[in-house]
């Protein structure tokens, strides 16, 4: 079965540069999210959108933004990247279920 | 604030054992429970999940029991197997509106030993 897709996979950035994290969705899922995971923690929840709306927002800085587009995939862009934005970041998505469905994630570490 | 906390923080079951991990949550207006597995690297896998209307669920060796009273909710795995050493994540959501967030627990640590 198809599962979610992330790219890239690892990212390695410097301080104060910019990174653009991309999401393709399950087949039919209309809902994407993002999570940033640090190091032995659980996943917080950054931003949400329904059919291409936002639809819930978490404790997402205000130097990232993301959105959806036509085909449902998501894109989360981040701009000044700081040492603390090192983590893992999953996109999930959902369709008509409550079921969320997490890709693989991106590892990002910010030198 | 955790919205969802979750206990105990890492457990060692020898196989065969069950494991049993818990949850606890506040807000009332959470009306789904899935539980999650995952592996170092990876991203979170659904295992199991439910909704207040049952009190519990089953599907093979993972079985959530749900006290809507209390609050508290819980994963049993029978028979644990070394391949099951895993972060298990439970999770909590009000899910009125598409799209609404997941509240996650700390996670657990299981250790299964041969």
């Amino acid at each position: 079965a198809a599962g979610v897709i992330q790219s890239p996979r690892h990212l390695i950035k410097e301080k104060r540069e910019t990174a653009t994290l991309k999401c393709y969705p399950i087949p039919r899922h209309d809902t994407v999210y993002w999570y940033q995971q640090g190091p032995g923690q659980d996943p917080q929840f950054l931003i949400s959108f329904y059919e291409k709306m936002q639809s819930d927002k978490g404790s997402i800085p205000d130097r990232f933004s993301a959105q959806q587009f036509s085909d449902y995939h998501s894109e989360l862009n981040m701009s000044s990247l700081e040492l603390g934005d090192s983590a893992l970041y999953f996109c999930a998505s959902s369709a008509y279920t409550y079921e969320q469905y997490f890709g693989p994630g991106t590892r990002l570490t910010v030198t | 604030q955790q919205q969802v906390k979750q206990s105990p923080q890492s457990l060692i079951v020898q196989k065969g054992g069950i494991s049993i991990i818990n949850c606890a949550y506040e807000n009332t207006a959470f009306d789904y429970f899935p539980w999650y597995q995952q592996f170092p690297g990876k991203g979170p896998a659904l295992l199991i999940a439910i909704r207040p209307d049952v009190s519990e669920k089953k599907e093979g060796r993972f079985t959530i029991s749900f006290n809507k009273s209390a609050k508290q909710f819980s994963l049993h795995i029978m028979d644990s197997q070394p391949g099951d050493s895993a972060t298990y994540f439970c999770a909590a959501s009000d899910q009125h509106f598409t799209g609404n967030q997941f509240y996650f627990g700390t996670g657990t640590s299981l250790t299964v030993i041969p």
